[in-house]
């Protein structure tokens, strides 16, 4: 089983609507959890963290964290064109801290979910 | 702010040469740096850790003889890609945590794509 799991799509919306992409993760003491926007050709965007169980808004973005079910999702409301891009789920698995050692924060990422939203 | 800067963002070398990738806090310390590769329609693979001071902490399967890492200050870490062949062709990342910040965040820099020919 891999540690973060996407699904790779691609998920097609219309413009206007919401897109709903979805993680799952393995380590059941992971504390962070990100988002990032990859455009074709580009480095990954930071765009979304969440760390406790809930939900959290930023304008458009809506990260959603059970930390019961190892599961955190991301909304998208009012798709526009521009949000077309890879997304990435990257969760804080650090195997040195969870075995009481020094983390250095490493991130595991999912394989990335391709999103389309189309006019 | 969290801007990370990378030089140079494109580069063409040829077999067997070597080439340096900087990357660059341009407005936070970054004690621990991280560098990624990332092939064509493929997710983000990292190749090592780096921290201030001290040595780098590599993937397993990556060759620390061959991709030599220096993170000598708090805002700078060099990759160096030694005798480079086409199949290091790729997408090279660079990606910083700032030392004052909280719960992992990463920042990354636009990053370097090497055609080895």
């Amino acid at each position: 089983q891999k540690e973060v799991e996407q699904n790779s799509g691609p998920l097609s919306v219309p413009e206007g609507a919401i897109a709903s992409l979805n993680c799952t993760y393995s380590d059941r003491v992971s504390q962070s959890f990100f988002w990032y926007r990859q455009y074709s050709g580009k480095s990954p965007e930071l765009i979304m963290s969440i760390y406790s169980n809930g939900d959290k808004e930023d304008g458009r973005f809506t990260a959603q964290l059970n930390k019961a079910s190892q599961y955190v999702s991301l909304l998208i409301r009012d798709s526009q064109p521009s949000d077309s891009a890879t997304y990435l789920c990257a969760v804080n698995i650090d195997l040195l801290a969870n075995a009481g050692g020094t983390s250095y924060g490493k991130l595991t990422f999912g394989q990335g979910t391709i999103l389309t939203v189309h006019p | 702010g969290a801007v990370v800067s990378q030089h140079p963002s494109w580069v063409i070398c040829k077999s067997g040469t070597s080439v340096k990738i900087e990357c660059r806090s341009l407005d936070f310390q970054a004690t621990t740096m991280f560098w990624y590769r990332q092939f064509p329609k493929q997710s983000l693979m990292l190749m090592a850790t780096s921290n201030e001071g001290s040595k780098a902490t590599y993937e397993q399967g990556v060759e620390k003889d061959k991709f030599l890492i220096n993170h000598a200050s708090l805002t700078l870490s060099t990759l160096t890609v030694t005798s480079a062949h086409p199949e290091d062709s790729s997408f090279y990342i660079c990606s910083a945590r700032p030392t004052s910040g909280s719960f992992y965040e990463q920042y990354f820099g636009p990053g370097t794509r090497l055609t080895v020919t």
